[in-house]
């Protein structure tokens, strides 16, 4: 079975400190993974995404998750954090199994970014 | 985000209501989706269209109908909803559902069963 664990409920984070969002996956094939944003009162919004290559993948706003197969992680980063980075992060992954595009996502992270 | 938008933005219904949401998608896309937002909870996938076509429905109860008259547009039909019900209901698109293509997600339906 496919899944993602966000072992973090919350994280809190000084304006211009570095950020880290953990996330674990479990997959049985090659594993695709997503990282979304969701802000308050929107619809989830796309960051990045690993499918094969470079283990450090380099999206929207600044952000960056980096591969590790040994560790079956994914997490997200980011050198300097904004207070307007503050939002839910959802980690997610995907395989093949059941033919259609299903990603299983995370419970979240809520980050905030205090000024 | 124009891409994806979904109405009602909120909705309060009694469990003998019947009511529908409605997703629309301006990206060309071939693929939609329903999730289901509860809080503590990860994200569910409802159904899958491809083409309007249902290709996923992942065990939802049948007082969740959903309905794709064409590639742009998405319902999903409400009728004897339970307070447990009471979520955020966000539609999504893509490309194509078979291969590893972006999801684009709309802002959702806070939805209130009474």
């Amino acid at each position: 079975a496919q899944s993602v664990a966000q072992p973090e409920d919350q994280v809190n984070v000084a304006e211009g400190n570095p950020l880290t969002v953990k996330c674990t996956y479990s997959v049985s094939g090659n594993p695709y993974l997503f990282w979304y944003v969701q802000y308050p009162n929107r619809g989830l919004q796309f960051l990045l995404k690993y499918i094969t290559g470079d283990n450090l993948v380099k999206g929207s706003y600044g952000f960056e998750a980096e591969f590790n197969k040994s560790q079956t992680s994914f997490h997200l980063k980011k050198p300097s954090a904004l207070v307007s980075d503050s939002a839910l992060y959802f980690c997610a992954v995907r395989d093949r199994i059941g033919g259609a595009n299903n990603l299983f996502f995370g419970t979240g992270t809520r980050l905030t970014v205090i000024p | 985000e124009t891409g994806v938008t979904q109405t009602p933005r909120h909705l309060v219904m009694g469990m003998t209501n019947k009511k529908s949401l409605k997703c629309e998608q301006h990206l060309g896309h071939n693929a939609m989706y329903w999730y289901k937002q509860s809080a503590k909870k990860p994200l569910e996938l409802m159904f899958v269209y491809s083409l309007e076509e249902r290709v996923e429905n992942n065990s939802v109860p049948s007082r969740f109908s959903p309905e794709c008259p064409n590639s742009s547009h998405l319902f999903l039909h409400l009728h004897t909803l339970q307070p447990e019900d009471s979520a955020l209901y966000l539609c999504a698109s893509s490309q194509e559902p078979y291969n590893t293509d972006t999801q684009y997600f709309g802002p959702g339906t806070r939805l209130t069963v009474l």
